[in-house]
């Protein structure tokens, strides 16, 4: 059974800076792509950034460039979103989620999220 | 990027009774390898997004035969032939065609 255990949340003010973690169980980690995907208190979903299989390819959605920055240690089975110069609209629930299939970026599996507040 | 366009906002069926929604892309998203990466997700209440459909009409492992997915180009449509009480939640429908990955705003069903 595919399982993904999100972990790093908490509450921050702007500017500053987390380190969100997802591990990965239940499958064969590194031959699927990831992605983390938030969705803000009340409202709907929204992908933020990929990691492909490997870790070589990366993608972060426009709001996020430069800020935001993923990568993936597949010895732990863990992919990782560092987050800086954080802003009060990044405030979601953060869920890791992994892809269907080598080459495929949608997801078919989520984990439960892990909760970002900024706020001063 | 690619807007994707869902209605209605909201839908209120009786158990038992069909429901139809509809998903709407900015472009078309035929890739020309011959796919199209246009996908369904339902999240019930307090839950994570669960699968439906990948691919347009492809229902995903243990997903009932009541989803029906269906479409091309730039409109897609998901139908539940027979709304069933655990069917309530937000389907959002989700492009992979293209970076960013693009969700719809969602259609919220409930039941009456």
């Amino acid at each position: 059974e595919v399982q993904l255990v999100e972990s790093g949340g908490g509450s921050v003010q702007p500017g500053e800076s987390l380190r969100l973690s997802c591990t990965a169980s239940g499958f064969t980690f590194g031959s699927y792509g990831m992605s983390w995907v938030r969705q803000a208190p009340g409202k709907g979903l929204e992908w933020v950034s990929v990691i492909s299989e490997s870790g070589v390819i990366t993608y972060n959605t426009g709001s996020v460039k430069g800020r935001f920055t993923i990568s993936r240690d597949t010895s732990k089975s863990t992919i990782f979103l560092q987050m800086n110069s954080l802003r009060a609209e990044d405030t979601a629930l953060y869920y890791c989620a992994k892809a269907i299939s080598r080459g495929v970026t949608a997801m078919d599996a989520w984990g439960k999220g892990t909760t970002v507040t900024v706020s001063s | 990027d690619i807007v994707m366009t869902q209605t209605p906002l909201s839908l209120s069926v009786t158990p038992g009774q069909p429901a139809s929604m509809s998903c709407k892309s900015s472009q078309s998203l035929l890739h020309s390898n011959g796919r199209t990466y246009l996908y369904w997700y339902l999240q019930k209440p307090g839950q994570s997004p669960q699968l439906l459909i990948y691919e347009v009409s492809n229902r995903f492992s243990g997903v009932p035969d009541r989803f029906r997915g269906s479409g091309s180009g730039t409109d897609f449509t998901l139908k539940i032939s027979r709304v069933e009480a655990e069917d309530v939640g937000v389907y959002y429908c989700l492009q992979s065609l293209q970076f960013p990955l693009t969700f719809g705003g969602g259609t919220n069903v409930e039941i009456k």
